[in-house]
């Protein structure tokens, strides 16, 4: 079946660091691609997605290229705040022709100023 | 603005006694969910409402049932919880139509959660 594959945290940089965090995922066709961020406290909040392959999501510096060839969809910001310190999830919409999302376990990272 | 609200957003409740957990949507959309998660992982599907077609996930425990009386609510019934039912419980909203062109449509909106505890 289809799955989603993130790398364990927690991940833990300066402020101002170069940040990323590597999906992988397992599905059939072509799926929708998107991360997902989540605050302490709070429900998820949709951070970016890409639709089809070569896609480049992006939303507040983050950013996410759809990478068919090699089942990737690693998100990556130039320069990491304090703010941005999170949950972050990688998760897929199947296109097997039900309505379920599939996420990864979550990785959390935490910006030091 | 148009959101997802969740209530009551913290539920405390005793071993066996019964919970029941509401999500309202502004956003007409016509697919409603129910996820759990608990500390430190993903969030599991519990349910969701196509419409009024009801899904059950094959490992949701029978203790959770869902109602759904019109497009804008959706209710989680959790029948006799224990202690292991502990956790987040997120709703989220997603607007599906059938020959609509991809975009914004495949988006999740989810509310911020009811964190339930069981003394």
């Amino acid at each position: 079946g289809d799955s989603v594959t993130q790398m364990e945290g927690p991940v833990t940089l300066s402020e101002e660091a170069f940040l990323t965090i590597n999906c992988t995922y397992t599905a059939t066709g072509y799926p929708s691609l998107f991360w997902y961020v989540q605050y302490p406290g709070e429900g998820l909040q949709l951070l970016l997605k890409a639709t089809k392959a070569d896609d480049k999501g992006s939303n507040k510096g983050f950013e996410a290229t759809y990478r068919k060839e090699t089942t990737s969809f690693h998100l990556e910001k130039g320069s990491v705040q304090v703010s941005d310190s999170a949950v972050y999830f990688c998760a897929l919409r199947s296109t097997s022709g039900t309505y379920k999302y599939i996420f990864g376990t979550g990785t959390r990272l935490k910006v030091l100023a | 603005d148009a959101m997802v609200i969740q209530n009551p957003r913290y539920q405390v409740t005793q071993f066996g006694k019964p919970v029941t957990l509401s999500c309202s949507q502004t956003l007409n959309h016509n697919v409603m969910y129910w996820y759990q998660q608990k500390s430190s992982q993903a969030p599991k599907l519990l349910f969701h409402y196509y419409d009024k077609d009801f899904n059950n996930e094959a490992d949701t425990p029978d203790n959770f049932q869902s109602r759904r009386p019109n497009t804008s609510f959706c209710f989680l019934d959790i029948r006799s919880p224990g202690l292991g039912d502990a956790a987040m419980y997120l709703c989220a909203t997603r607007e599906e139509r059938l020959g609509a062109t991809r975009g914004n449509y495949n988006e999740q909106f989810f509310g911020p959660g009811t964190r339930l505890t069981v003394l």
